[in-house]
């Protein structure tokens, strides 16, 4: 069994500042770990995956993810926050590293202020 | 622009009525994946068709079907449709079969709602 726990379903930062967006996951095997980004109106965009190799994983438009095992964390940041961040932002685990085994968070809505 | 089109954007429809949903996948890519994002039940995988032949299948209720054809474009096929059935269908590509070392394409989705 796998799950994804996304903590805060809303997050405000101002513009310039650290981004850190909240993942923890669950898996009975070696995950393979996601964070896709979804801008309004739009699908989903994959942003990084974690697929056992390096557990600092860089992404696109600046984000990164690091893998910690001993806290069953994939948590996303980025050092300063842009306005064209604000979007919504989705974590997911797969056990066996299928697109189709992917389980998904609920997803945590990015604000950035001015 | 990932490359990946859906028709149509909108669909509004009534409970009991059948709908069809398609999916052009990128140029090349040959494995085709179907989501549904709700407000009850978040983002779930539907199934998966890969060069034609279905590969995998979630959490797809048995009023739902789907199929791909010969030139890879895909359809979901809903019927029986009820309120629950309102969401935002997506559909995805990638290459081959869908291992986590290659890279999944969304299209932008079709925005159901049944009244």
């Amino acid at each position: 069994a796998q799950s994804v726990t996304q903590l805060g379903s809303h997050v405000s930062v101002s513009e310039g500042a650290l981004v850190l967006l909240r993942c923890n996951y669950s898996s009975s095997v070696p995950p393979y770990l996601f964070w896709y980004v979804q801008y309004p109106n739009q699908g989903l965009q994959l942003l990084l995956k974690y697929t056992s190799a390096a557990t600092l994983v860089k992404g696109i438009n600046g984000f990164e993810a690091e893998f910690k095992k001993s806290e069953t964390s994939f948590h996303l940041t980025k050092p300063s926050a842009h306005m064209s961040d604000a979007a919504e932002y989705f974590c997911a685990v797969s056990g066996d590293g299928g697109y189709q085994k992917v389980t998904f968070g609920i997803g945590t809505k990015l604000q950035v202020i001015p | 622009d990932s490359g990946v089109t859906q028709t149509p954007k909108h669909l509004i429809t009534a409970t009991g009525q059948r709908v069809t949903l398609r999916c052009s996948p990128r140029s090349g890519d040959l494995s085709v994946y179907w989501y549904q994002q709700s407000l009850d039940q978040g983002l779930q995988f539907l199934i998966q068709y890969y060069n034609g032949e279905e590969r995998a299948k979630g959490n797809i209720l048995e009023r739902f079907s789907a199929q791909q054809f010969p030139d890879l474009h895909s359809e979901l096929n809903l019927s029986s449709l009820e309120l629950g059935d309102s969401a935002l269908y997506f559909c995805a590509s990638s290459v081959t079969s869908g291992g986590a070392e290659e890279t999944q394409y969304f299209g932008p989705g079709t925005r159901l709602l049944v009244l």
